[in-house]
């Protein structure tokens, strides 16, 4: 099984500052790496899908880079909305497919 | 618009039964793989498992393998997780997600979610 590891747990940035959100998987998954963002109450929603691909609807502000075992998220600028949980997910192989354990973006 | 609605979910006992049904609508559901994935109160996302468009791949993860069956049923655009010999760590909400292709990738539609407690 693949094990994904996200870091870091918790990251705390101002609004309209850059967030950097980091995913590192136990071995190489190429660039079948997706990215969601939930909100409390909420579903996930897709963000980043084949490491850098922005899903329908998703703002130019967030990007994914990376490719084998490293992976970034990248929020350019906070909007307040952006705070919320983001998960990083492998589809290289399974199964299983895997889910990273989330990094909290909060408002600092 | 895409719309994925679970039902089904409940309070069980320990080591008894319960059908999680998805109904969607929106896309044509029989081109598309789907997924079962949970998330424990306060945890993080566990994909549960997943079905292909054509059911040719059905998986499950470790943690309920022999325990839940997938199954779809592309004329009625429903997707079910029969759950049997449920344990107090299957308590969660399950979530039904459309995949972005027909095999597994990326899953880009969610729905809301069906809350299943298990406990004496």
């Amino acid at each position: 099984e693949i094990v994904m590891t996200q870091s870091p747990a918790t990251l705390s940035v101002s609004p309209g500052e850059r967030a950097t959100l980091s995913c590192r998987a136990s071995q190489s998954v190429a660039i079948n790496v997706a990215w969601y963002q939930q909100k409390p109450g909420q579903a996930p929603r897709l963000l980043i899908s084949a490491a850098s691909t922005r899903a329908t609807g998703i703002p130019a502000r967030f990007s994914g880079s990376g490719s084998g075992t490293e992976f970034t998220l990248t929020i350019s600028s906070l909007q307040s909305e952006d705070f919320a949980v983001y998960y990083c997910q492998q589809y290289n192989t399974w199964p299983p497919i895997t889910f990273g354990q989330g990094t909290r973006l909060e408002i600092k | 618009e895409v719309q994925l609605v679970e039902s089904g979910g409940g309070l069980v006992q320990p080591g008894r039964s319960l059908r999680l049904s998805c109904a969607a609508s929106g896309f044509t559901f029989d081109e598309y793989a789907m997924h079962w994935v949970r998330q424990a109160p306060g945890k993080g996302l566990e994909w549960v498992s997943g079905m292909s468009w054509n059911s040719g791949h059905i998986h499950y993860a470790g943690s309920v393998k022999g325990r839940f069956t997938i199954s779809r049923d592309n004329a009625k655009n429903s997707l079910y997780l029969q759950m049997d010999s449920l344990r107090p760590e299957d308590t969660a909400f399950y979530f039904c997600a459309k995949d972005l292709f027909d095999i597994f990738t990326g899953l880009d539609s969610w729905g809301q979610g069906t809350l299943v407690t298990v406990s004496s």
